[in-house]
């Protein structure tokens, strides 16, 4: 969905060294995620958040840390990369007030590379 | 969260109807059933979304029957474009949804 961005689209980065993934939004939703999915193992929530000062973890949250700038930006860390980091991570939105459980749009996906 | 069960793969032949059914048995009176298409190097997309009965949009339809404890995921006439992978979730929207691995379509000329 055009109205939820990522940069960077693809990343190489070497063991140990910090990097961050960011997710923009145009929707005016106060709902933001952050997936990482591999190969046959569908998507894993790492890190979510309800509203600008909500922050909670998700199923797989070590290793990585986020942050909720605004509204539309959310943000995430992996404090020092490892190889089995390497994935394709997804941002999300939604809102709870389009139907009786929101629908995720996602963003067009991170493929991220830890040598 | 109710746990969802679906098969990992299926194949069907370009204008066959596909029918994927995902089983929910622990699923909670207010959780909702929502399905999801992923095609390869995207995120997942909606597709529909239903509590009990049948439901019907432009793209598909979803059988849910009284007990509420399985769905059928219902792709009319399929093509070579709908080859994809589908996730069944069921929740209530006050926690975030549970992806699982999906069902891999893959549909064949």
């Amino acid at each position: 969905d055009a109205d939820v961005t990522q940069t960077p689209r693809n990343r190489i980065t070497k063991t140990g060294k910090r990097i961050m993934l960011e997710c923009s939004q145009t929707k005016g939703h106060d709902r933001m995620y952050w997936y990482r999915q591999d190969p046959g193992l569908g998507l894993r929530l790492i890190y979510y958040s309800f509203d600008v000062k909500d922050i909670n973890k998700g199923e797989i949250s070590d290793g990585y840390s986020v942050s909720r700038q605004a509204q539309a930006k959310f943000s995430l860390s992996l404090e020092s990369a490892i190889p089995n980091q390497t994935a394709l991570y997804f941002c999300a939105t939604s809102d709870p007030g389009q139907r009786e459980v929101e629908t995720q749009y996602f963003g067009p996906g991170t493929r991220l590379l830890v040598l | 969260l109710a746990k969802t069960t679906q098969p990992i793969s299926m194949d069907s032949y370009e204008g066959q109807e596909v029918n994927i059914t995902c089983s929910h048995n622990n699923i909670a009176t207010n959780d909702y059933i929502t399905w999801y298409q992923q095609f390869p190097s995207q995120g997942p997309r909606f597709i529909i979304q239903g509590y009990k009965t049948k439901v019907t949009n432009e793209v598909a339809s979803l059988f849910i029957p009284a007990d509420r404890k399985s769905s059928t995921l219902s792709l009319p006439r399929v093509s070579l474009s709908d080859t994809a992978v589908y996730y069944c979730l069921a929740g209530s929207g006050n926690t975030p949804l549970v992806f699982g691995k999906g069902t891999r379509l893959s549909v064949i000329a």
